[in-house]
């Protein structure tokens, strides 16, 4: 049971476009969901969150949009650069103290951005 | 700061063979995870804990084992090596008040 999903494997845009990366969740308990990015050989990093309460975080060129009657949230990237091509994961959690914040990952979106 | 720090980076074993990654963090983090990476699949979580002490099983606990007897250090445990462990395992740590995971960079496995 895939409780986050990302549907497109792979995204390619040209330089200084937007980025339009989408994610799915099926778990209503979800209440807080970020997105992290990864190059080869490295760990994840953190890029940006929200909070269920929110419909929009925004962070640079980074914007995270939350619809949560559609269970659906995306990042949008702009203007993209070629430094932004990695591995996008979409995540989410429940954030309940004894959880202790697990998170449940999406498959992935690599994104490649041409000059 | 060193952050989250795995080793060894790389690994390869034969079937049925034992080891132990290592993990350590420096962030007095209370909470540790440990994911794994197969293609395609996005992060699995196996195991976490939420502080010394304490461990719980994650989504894919199967033929490992974790240990937590310091707020800084949870090393994973493969028991009998199987070619379904070949994978990329990430050890995260997080708290309460933080945005998000700190990860290390990886351990490469590949079991044959």
């Amino acid at each position: 049971d895939q409780q986050v999903k990302q549907n497109s494997p792979s995204l390619s845009v040209q330089e200084g476009r937007i980025s339009i990366l989408n994610c799915d969740y099926t778990n209503s308990m979800f209440d807080y969901f970020l997105w992290y990015k990864k190059y080869p050989a490295e760990g994840p990093t953190f890029l940006i969150s929200i909070s269920s309460i929110k419909d929009k975080n925004e962070d640079g060129r980074f914007t995270v949009f939350l619809n949560k009657s559609a269970k659906h949230l995306s990042l949008h990237i702009v203007p993209s650069q070629p430094g932004d091509s990695a591995v996008y994961f979409c995540a989410a959690s429940d954030r309940a103290e004894t959880s202790g914040s697990r998170l449940t990952f999406g498959e992935g979106t690599q994104l490649t951005v041409n000059p | 700061n060193a952050g989250v720090t795995q080793t060894p980076k790389f690994r390869i074993l034969k079937i049925g063979q034992s080891m132990t990654l290592q993990c350590t963090q420096d962030m007095n983090h209370n909470y540790m995870y440990w994911y794994r990476q197969d293609p395609g699949m996005g992060l699995k979580l196996i195991y976490y804990s939420v502080g010394a002490g304490i461990t719980d099983k994650g989504e894919v606990p199967n033929g490992y084992n974790v240990s937590r007897s310091t707020t800084e250090d949870f090393p994973l445990r493969l028991e009998l090596a199987a070619p379904s462990q070949t994978s990329v395992y990430f050890c995260a740590s997080s708290c309460p008040a933080c945005s998000g995971y700190t990860f290390g960079s990886g351990t490469r496995l590949t079991v044959v």
